[in-house]
């Protein structure tokens, strides 16, 4: 059974760069065709989806937060990361890292089936 | 505002049948894109709940089906029960926005 697991800072100063880390666990996040993402959701507010990274490095990211955002892999640790600079108070959030399968089946399949339990991260000074 | 639109909220008594909407575009739910359902029970992550408009991951109970039709996918829950009572959201492939996008949630309750 895979386990998915954030952990990072609950609070982080305006203008500096949040850092979270998903640690993978009941498999190798190297292997298989999965994609690797990051979800967020606001209090009392809908999923909003970060973005993402493939066992091969490469990354899909939402264009509004593009330029803010890096996702990294780490396969020596099964981890994978997420950083976001210039943060203000409309990145807090619940932070969640999710496993998902993405391809073409004779129909476009992109869903997520393991989540992690989320975790909360204040921005504020 | 979500790229997908869903209703904010529905209800229904036990055992009643409950659809939800969602309506997407030409960018995201259409032709061969599929679209996901999420259930989130209140404090909890989000849960796979229907995927490629109308798959069940094993553990799912049959009472939940989804569809798709033209820009547009459904959710139904049969049989309402009280466990049921949750956020729902939909998501999809945007192949404008080269991302997922989501619904902007429905909330469930159970009268």
């Amino acid at each position: 059974q895979v386990q998915l697991q954030e952990s990072g800072p609950g609070l982080v100063k305006p203008s500096q760069t949040l850092s979270l880390t998903c640690s993978v666990s009941g498999g190798s996040i190297s292997s298989g065709t999965y994609f690797w993402s990051w979800i967020r959701q606001p209090a009392g507010k809908g999923l909003e989806w970060i973005g993402r990274i493939y066992t091969s490095g490469s990354t899909n990211y939402n264009p509004s937060l593009k330029s803010r955002i890096t996702i990294s892999l780490d396969t020596s640790k099964n981890h994978f990361s997420l950083k976001l600079t210039s943060v203000t108070a409309a990145d807090t959030a619940v932070y969640y890292c999710a496993r998902c399968t993405s391809g073409y089946y004779g129909v476009w399949v992109d869903f997520c089936d393991y989540w992690g339990q989320g975790t909360l991260v204040t921005v504020s000074s | 505002q979500s790229v997908l639109t869903q209703p904010p909220s529905a209800s229904g008594t036990p055992g009643q049948r409950v659809t939800i909407s969602c309506s997407g575009s030409s960018s995201n739910i259409v032709g061969t894109n599929t679209a996901n359902w999420y259930q989130q029970l209140p404090g909890t992550a989000p849960k796979l709940l229907i995927y490629s408009n109308n798959q069940r991951p094993s553990g799912v109970p049959d009472r939940f089906s989804g569809s798709k039709s033209g820009t547009s996918a459904s959710l139904a829950i049969s049989g309402l029960q009280s466990e049921d009572e949750a956020d729902y959201y939909c998501a999809a492939w945007d192949d404008s926005l080269n991302g997922v996008v989501f619904g902007g949630g429905t909330k469930l309750t159970v009268l």
